[in-house]
C-alpha cells in the first residue's frame, strides 16, 4: 500500500525559503513521475512542477525562478524548495505520484506566510 | 502554455441525479486528461485518466469522455458522497494545467 506522508515548517516570513519533504512508504519511488501541486485557501488547484523518471524536472513557468523540486532515491523522498515566499504562496501544497495520472497523492502540508 | 477551461463554476444537484461537467483545453491535447475528485480538507482524488479510463476502485457510475479539445465527466446517478469539488488535469505536455474546478452541491 503505497502512502506519501509530508512535512515541513507550516510558517514563514516574507523572503524566506518554503521546504517541505515527502516521503514514500510501501511503493517504488523510481521510474515515476514526482509531482508538487499547491492549493491556496479557497482556491483550485496549481501544478507546481514535477521530477521525472529520468531525474528532468519541469516547473510552471510562473514560479519556475524561485522553486527547485529534488529527490533522494536512496530514503524515497521528494523535496520543494521555494525561495523568497510572500503572502501569495500561502497555499496546501501537496506532492502527488504518476505515470499516466496522480495516483497517489500526500495528505497536504499547509504552509502560510506571514510577517 | 495551455489553458484549461471547465464548466460549470458550480451546480447543484440532487442525488439520483445524471450530472455533467466539463472540460475545454485551448489546443488538442489527444486523449491526455484527467479528472480528480477532491472533498473539503482532503487530497484529490484519481477518477478518470487518459480522458475514459476507470482508476481502480472508482464507482462504474463515473465515466469520462472525449477527445482534442472537448471532455466530459459524468456521474450517472449521483449519491451522497458525490458532493464535491472536481478538476481535470491536461497531462499532454508541460506546463501541466488544472481546470479552475466545478462544485458539485446539494440543491
Amino acid at each position: 500500500q503505497v502512502q506519501l506522508q509530508q512535512w515541513g515548517a507550516g510558517l514563514l516570513k516574507p523572503s524566506e525559503t518554503l521546504s517541505l519533504t515527502c516521503a514514500m512508504y510501501g511503493g517504488s519511488f523510481s521510474g515515476y513521475s514526482w509531482n508538487w501541486i499547491r492549493q491556496p485557501p479557497g482556491k483550485g488547484l496549481e501544478w507546481i512542477g514535477e521530477i521525472n523518471h529520468s531525474k528532468s524536472t519541469n516547473y510552471s513557468p510562473s514560479l519556475k525562478s524561485r522553486v527547485t523540486i529534488s529527490e533522494d532515491t536512496s530514503k524515497n523522498q521528494l523535496y520543494l524548495k521555494l525561495r523568497d515566499v510572500t503572502a501569495a504562496d500561502t497555499a496546501v501544497y501537496y506532492c502527488a505520484r504518476g505515470v499516466l495520472a496522480l495516483r497517489y497523492w500526500g495528505q497536504g502540508t499547509l504552509v502560510t506566510v506571514s510577517s | 502554455a495551455i489553458q484549461m477551461t471547465q464548466s460549470p463554476s458550480s451546480l447543484s444537484a440532487s442525488v439520483g441525479d445524471r450530472v455533467t461537467i466539463t472540460c475545454r483545453a485551448s489546443q488538442d491535447i489527444r486523449n491526455d486528461l484527467d479528472w480528480y475528485q477532491q472533498k473539503p480538507g482532503k487530497a484529490p482524488k484519481l477518477l478518470i485518466y487518459a480522458a475514459s479510463s476507470l482508476q481502480n476502485g472508482v464507482p462504474s457510475r463515473f465515466s469520462g469522455s472525449g477527445s482534442g479539445t472537448d471532455f466530459t465527466l459524468t456521474i450517472s446517478s449521483l449519491q451522497p458522497e458525490d458532493f464535491a469539488t472536481y478538476y481535470c488535469l491536461q497531462a499532454y505536455n508541460y506546463p501541466r494545467a488544472f481546470g479552475q474546478g466545478t462544485k458539485v452541491d446539494i440543491k
